[in-house]
């Protein structure tokens, strides 16, 4: 079983749409992060947060857009998005994001952009 | 860069012993974790090494040598719901802060 939760668990977009991918975290971390997942590539980091601060923006495109209102939500917004976005976007939590800890991972929104 | 190598896809058969090796070249080298996904499922931890030598877990064993930047995940007595993508995923410190970087996962297929 996780913490973490993620809806949508499957979502088909097209190029011009606006959607939100949702993560929750019952485990009372103060760290949240946002990967992709793409087939038969290693999971790709995207953002990072921090107490609610983002640190952490991994060179990902700006038509991905991220919101943490509080250290239990995470949000990341898509806008015009192309199909080589389509992949599994996954939802991690751990502790305080310093030092050597755990990451627990939430099941993934499957993304298909059309 | 950071690299980390696993092989691709591995077949084991039922009730046997199967290492999945990864090794790695990166900086700021700080530990590395084992994670489980079975297809459409979250990652989920396994294991964890930071220092030299082999934790064990039931099943499953993890080993690491951080001269060699290398590390195995050593299952015993495959089952078949261990049919899953073992992922290894390297911890990092950097300037400016920690992060996890992953392998590409090796695929493993138990049969009967």
């Amino acid at each position: 079983e996780t913490g973490v939760t993620q809806t949508p668990r499957h979502l088909v977009m097209g190029m011009t749409n606006k959607k939100s991918l949702k993560c929750e975290q019952h485990l009372g971390h103060n760290a949240m992060y946002w990967y992709k997942q793409s087939a038969k590539k290693p999971l790709e980091l995207m953002f990072v947060y921090n107490f609610k601060e983002q640190t952490e923006n991994n060179s990902v495109p700006s038509r991905f857009s991220p919101e943490c209102p509080n250290s239990s939500h995470l949000f990341l917004h898509l806008h015009t998005l192309q199909p080589e976005d389509s992949a599994l976007y996954l939802c991690a939590s751990s502790q305080d994001g310093t030092g050597f800890e755990t990451q627990y991972f939430g099941p993934g929104t499957r993304l298909l952009v059309l | 860069g950071q690299n980390i190598d696993q092989p691709t896809e591995m077949t084991a058969t039922e009730g046997a012993i199967v290492q999945i090796n990864c090794t790695y070249q990166t900086s700021g080298f700080n530990g590395l974790f084992w994670y489980q996904q079975h297809a459409g499922e979250a990652p989920t931890f396994l294991s964890y090494n930071v220092l030299d030598g082999l934790e064990e877990k039931g099943r499953f064993s993890s080993f690491l040598s951080r001269s060699k930047g290398y590390s195995y995940l050593l299952l015993k007595e495959l089952q078949m719901k261990d049919s899953a993508s073992y992922l290894c995923a390297v911890f990092l410190t950097m300037e400016y802060g920690n992060k996890l970087v992953f392998g590409a996962g090796t695929i493993l297929r138990v049969k009967s």
